[in-house]
Protein backbone atom coordinates (compact mmCIF):
# COMPACT_ATOMS: atom_id res chain seq x y z
CA UNK A 1 0.00 0.00 0.00
CA UNK A 2 1.33 3.44 -0.88
CA UNK A 3 2.28 6.05 1.54
CA UNK A 4 0.30 8.71 -0.89
CA UNK A 5 -3.04 8.02 -2.45
CA UNK A 6 -4.26 8.45 -6.46
CA UNK A 7 -6.87 7.46 -8.14
CA UNK A 8 -5.86 4.36 -10.16
CA UNK A 9 -7.32 5.74 -13.45
CA UNK A 10 -8.50 9.00 -15.43
CA UNK A 11 -9.51 9.09 -18.42
CA UNK A 12 -10.63 12.06 -21.15
CA UNK A 13 -10.96 13.10 -24.48
CA UNK A 14 -8.60 14.83 -26.74
CA UNK A 15 -8.63 19.08 -25.86
CA UNK A 16 -10.01 18.14 -22.61
CA UNK A 17 -8.85 18.58 -19.51
CA UNK A 18 -8.01 16.00 -15.92
CA UNK A 19 -7.30 15.98 -12.60
CA UNK A 20 -4.97 14.10 -11.25
CA UNK A 21 -5.43 14.26 -7.31
CA UNK A 22 -2.64 12.97 -4.42
CA UNK A 23 -3.92 12.63 -0.82
CA UNK A 24 -0.96 12.46 1.65
CA UNK A 25 -0.44 13.44 5.60
CA UNK A 26 0.78 16.71 7.28
CA UNK A 27 3.88 14.23 6.91
CA UNK A 28 4.68 14.77 3.38
CA UNK A 29 2.43 16.84 1.23
CA UNK A 30 0.71 19.10 4.23
CA UNK A 31 4.69 19.85 5.53
CA UNK A 32 6.53 20.39 2.62
CA UNK A 33 6.61 22.19 -0.49
CA UNK A 34 9.02 19.43 -2.41
CA UNK A 35 5.72 17.58 -4.18
CA UNK A 36 6.83 16.64 -7.73
CA UNK A 37 4.70 14.53 -10.69
CA UNK A 38 6.50 11.85 -12.95
CA UNK A 39 5.26 10.47 -15.80
CA UNK A 40 5.91 6.95 -16.99
CA UNK A 41 5.78 5.45 -20.45
CA UNK A 42 5.17 1.18 -20.02
CA UNK A 43 8.92 0.15 -19.90
CA UNK A 44 10.20 3.59 -19.53
CA UNK A 45 12.09 5.32 -16.68
CA UNK A 46 9.64 8.13 -14.84
CA UNK A 47 9.99 11.27 -16.27
CA UNK A 48 10.20 14.58 -13.92
CA UNK A 49 7.25 16.64 -15.18
CA UNK A 50 6.74 18.83 -12.23
CA UNK A 51 8.34 19.76 -9.26
CA UNK A 52 8.25 22.32 -6.05
CA UNK A 53 4.36 21.99 -6.21
CA UNK A 54 3.74 23.43 -9.39
CA UNK A 55 7.17 24.39 -11.38
CA UNK A 56 8.14 22.98 -14.68
CA UNK A 57 10.97 21.37 -15.82
CA UNK A 58 12.36 23.29 -19.47
CA UNK A 59 10.76 20.89 -21.75
CA UNK A 60 7.36 19.89 -20.31
CA UNK A 61 4.39 21.53 -21.96
CA UNK A 62 2.32 24.71 -20.10
CA UNK A 63 -0.62 21.97 -20.82
CA UNK A 64 1.03 20.67 -17.11
CA UNK A 65 0.30 22.37 -14.16
CA UNK A 66 0.64 21.70 -10.39
CA UNK A 67 -1.25 22.87 -7.42
CA UNK A 68 -1.53 21.85 -3.29
CA UNK A 69 -4.04 22.36 -1.05
CA UNK A 70 -3.45 20.98 2.90
CA UNK A 71 -2.43 17.53 2.10
CA UNK A 72 -3.52 16.96 -1.29
CA UNK A 73 -1.88 17.58 -4.37
CA UNK A 74 -2.88 17.60 -7.68
CA UNK A 75 -1.78 17.46 -11.03
CA UNK A 76 -4.06 19.47 -13.76
CA UNK A 77 -3.46 18.46 -18.05
CA UNK A 78 -5.23 20.22 -20.06
CA UNK A 79 -5.42 20.31 -23.81
CA UNK A 80 -5.12 16.26 -23.59
CA UNK A 81 -3.37 15.03 -26.19
CA UNK A 82 -3.05 11.60 -27.45
CA UNK A 83 1.23 11.47 -26.27
CA UNK A 84 -0.51 12.11 -22.70
CA UNK A 85 -1.28 8.04 -22.04
CA UNK A 86 0.52 7.38 -19.32
CA UNK A 87 1.16 6.28 -15.61
CA UNK A 88 1.67 9.31 -13.54
CA UNK A 89 3.13 9.09 -10.02
CA UNK A 90 3.15 11.88 -7.39
CA UNK A 91 6.01 11.96 -4.85
CA UNK A 92 6.38 14.31 -2.03
CA UNK A 93 9.23 14.71 0.51
CA UNK A 94 8.86 13.12 3.63
CA UNK A 95 11.57 14.64 6.34
CA UNK A 96 15.00 13.56 6.54
CA UNK A 97 14.33 9.42 7.72
CA UNK A 98 11.48 8.21 5.56
CA UNK A 99 12.78 10.97 3.21
CA UNK A 100 10.23 10.08 -0.09
CA UNK A 101 7.15 8.95 -0.02
CA UNK A 102 5.01 7.98 -3.63
CA UNK A 103 1.77 7.32 -5.08
CA UNK A 104 0.32 4.62 -6.19
CA UNK A 105 0.07 5.64 -9.56
CA UNK A 106 -2.64 6.78 -12.13
CA UNK A 107 -3.14 5.39 -15.53
CA UNK A 108 -4.39 8.25 -17.98
CA UNK A 109 -6.22 7.05 -21.23
CA UNK A 110 -6.69 9.71 -23.36
CA UNK A 111 -10.18 8.10 -25.22
CA UNK B 1 24.01 15.97 -19.70
CA UNK B 2 23.92 13.78 -16.62
CA UNK B 3 23.05 9.86 -17.49
CA UNK B 4 22.51 7.13 -14.93
CA UNK B 5 23.05 3.48 -15.97
CA UNK B 6 22.09 0.30 -13.75
CA UNK B 7 24.29 -2.70 -14.37
CA UNK B 8 24.38 -6.08 -12.84
CA UNK B 9 22.88 -9.72 -13.09
CA UNK B 10 19.32 -9.55 -13.82
CA UNK B 11 18.36 -12.84 -12.34
CA UNK B 12 19.37 -13.79 -8.25
CA UNK B 13 18.28 -16.70 -6.47
CA UNK B 14 16.42 -16.92 -3.62
CA UNK B 15 18.15 -16.37 -0.04
CA UNK B 16 21.13 -14.78 -2.49
CA UNK B 17 22.36 -11.15 -2.29
CA UNK B 18 21.15 -8.95 -4.91
CA UNK B 19 24.06 -6.32 -6.32
CA UNK B 20 23.51 -3.45 -8.75
CA UNK B 21 25.76 -0.63 -9.93
CA UNK B 22 24.80 2.62 -11.02
CA UNK B 23 27.25 4.64 -13.43
CA UNK B 24 26.80 8.29 -13.44
CA UNK B 25 28.24 10.20 -16.24
CA UNK B 26 27.73 14.33 -17.04
CA UNK B 27 28.37 14.60 -13.16
CA UNK B 28 30.62 14.27 -10.00
CA UNK B 29 28.77 12.27 -7.31
CA UNK B 30 30.78 13.95 -4.59
CA UNK B 31 29.06 17.12 -5.32
CA UNK B 32 27.61 19.32 -2.93
CA UNK B 33 23.59 19.45 -3.61
CA UNK B 34 22.64 16.53 -4.49
CA UNK B 35 21.17 12.66 -2.83
CA UNK B 36 21.59 9.37 -4.99
CA UNK B 37 18.95 7.25 -5.15
CA UNK B 38 17.63 3.76 -5.45
CA UNK B 39 14.08 3.05 -6.41
CA UNK B 40 12.29 0.04 -7.57
CA UNK B 41 9.16 -1.21 -9.33
CA UNK B 42 7.77 -4.48 -8.89
CA UNK B 43 5.79 -5.42 -12.43
CA UNK B 44 1.90 -3.91 -12.24
CA UNK B 45 3.20 -1.89 -9.27
CA UNK B 46 3.44 1.76 -8.59
CA UNK B 47 7.28 3.00 -7.03
CA UNK B 48 9.06 2.09 -3.87
CA UNK B 49 11.87 4.17 -2.51
CA UNK B 50 15.08 1.81 -1.30
CA UNK B 51 17.08 4.22 0.08
CA UNK B 52 19.65 7.03 -0.81
CA UNK B 53 23.29 8.18 -0.43
CA UNK B 54 25.30 11.72 -0.19
CA UNK B 55 28.30 12.84 -1.25
CA UNK B 56 29.82 12.27 2.06
CA UNK B 57 28.66 8.88 2.52
CA UNK B 58 25.75 9.44 4.74
CA UNK B 59 22.76 7.38 3.77
CA UNK B 60 19.30 6.23 5.17
CA UNK B 61 16.82 3.48 3.90
CA UNK B 62 13.10 2.51 3.60
CA UNK B 63 12.69 0.74 6.88
CA UNK B 64 10.11 -1.72 4.50
CA UNK B 65 13.38 -3.71 3.61
CA UNK B 66 14.19 -4.73 7.31
CA UNK B 67 18.53 -3.47 7.24
CA UNK B 68 18.24 -5.73 3.85
CA UNK B 69 19.32 -2.83 1.55
CA UNK B 70 22.99 -1.08 1.20
CA UNK B 71 24.20 1.55 -0.58
CA UNK B 72 27.68 2.39 -1.44
CA UNK B 73 29.91 5.14 -2.89
CA UNK B 74 32.82 3.58 -5.54
CA UNK B 75 36.12 5.28 -4.68
CA UNK B 76 35.91 6.61 -8.29
CA UNK B 77 33.39 8.70 -7.68
CA UNK B 78 31.07 8.20 -10.41
CA UNK B 79 29.48 5.01 -9.16
CA UNK B 80 26.93 4.03 -6.12
CA UNK B 81 26.25 0.61 -5.64
CA UNK B 82 23.28 -1.08 -3.57
CA UNK B 83 22.96 -4.94 -2.26
CA UNK B 84 20.03 -6.41 -0.81
CA UNK B 85 20.53 -9.48 1.21
CA UNK B 86 18.12 -12.65 1.65
CA UNK B 87 16.21 -12.11 -1.45
CA UNK B 88 13.11 -13.26 -1.97
CA UNK B 89 10.27 -13.32 -5.26
CA UNK B 90 9.20 -10.28 -3.59
CA UNK B 91 12.13 -8.74 -4.51
CA UNK B 92 11.87 -8.68 -8.45
CA UNK B 93 11.31 -5.87 -9.56
CA UNK B 94 12.93 -2.81 -12.16
CA UNK B 95 15.57 -1.43 -10.08
CA UNK B 96 16.07 2.35 -11.24
CA UNK B 97 19.00 4.91 -9.88
CA UNK B 98 18.21 8.23 -9.67
CA UNK B 99 19.35 12.05 -8.96
CA UNK B 100 17.45 14.04 -5.74
CA UNK B 101 18.22 17.83 -6.27
CA UNK B 102 18.11 19.04 -2.32
CA UNK B 103 17.48 22.21 -3.85
CA UNK B 104 14.50 21.89 -5.81
CA UNK B 105 13.43 18.47 -3.99
CA UNK B 106 13.04 16.49 -6.90
CA UNK B 107 14.06 13.42 -8.77
CA UNK B 108 15.47 14.78 -12.17
CA UNK B 109 17.55 12.12 -13.22
CA UNK B 110 16.73 8.34 -13.79
CA UNK B 111 18.31 5.77 -15.05
CA UNK B 112 16.67 3.28 -17.83
CA UNK B 113 15.80 0.96 -15.06
CA UNK B 114 17.05 -2.87 -14.75
CA UNK B 115 14.59 -6.03 -14.30
CA UNK B 116 16.03 -8.28 -11.68
CA UNK B 117 14.33 -11.46 -11.22
CA UNK B 118 14.64 -13.75 -8.09
CA UNK B 119 14.38 -17.16 -8.81
CA UNK B 120 13.71 -20.26 -6.45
Amino acid sequence: QSALTQPRSVSGSPGQSVTISCTGTSGDIGNYRFVSWYQQYPGKAPNLMIYDVSRRPSGVPDRFSGSKSANTASLTISGLQAEDEADYYCCAYAGTNTFVVFGGGTKLTVL
Amino acid sequence: QVQLRESGPGLVKSSQTLSLTCTVSGDSISGDGFYWNWIRQPAGEGLDWIGRISASGSTNYNPSLKSRATISLDSSKTQFSLKVTSVTAADTAVYFCARWSTYDGMLDYWGQGMLVTVSS
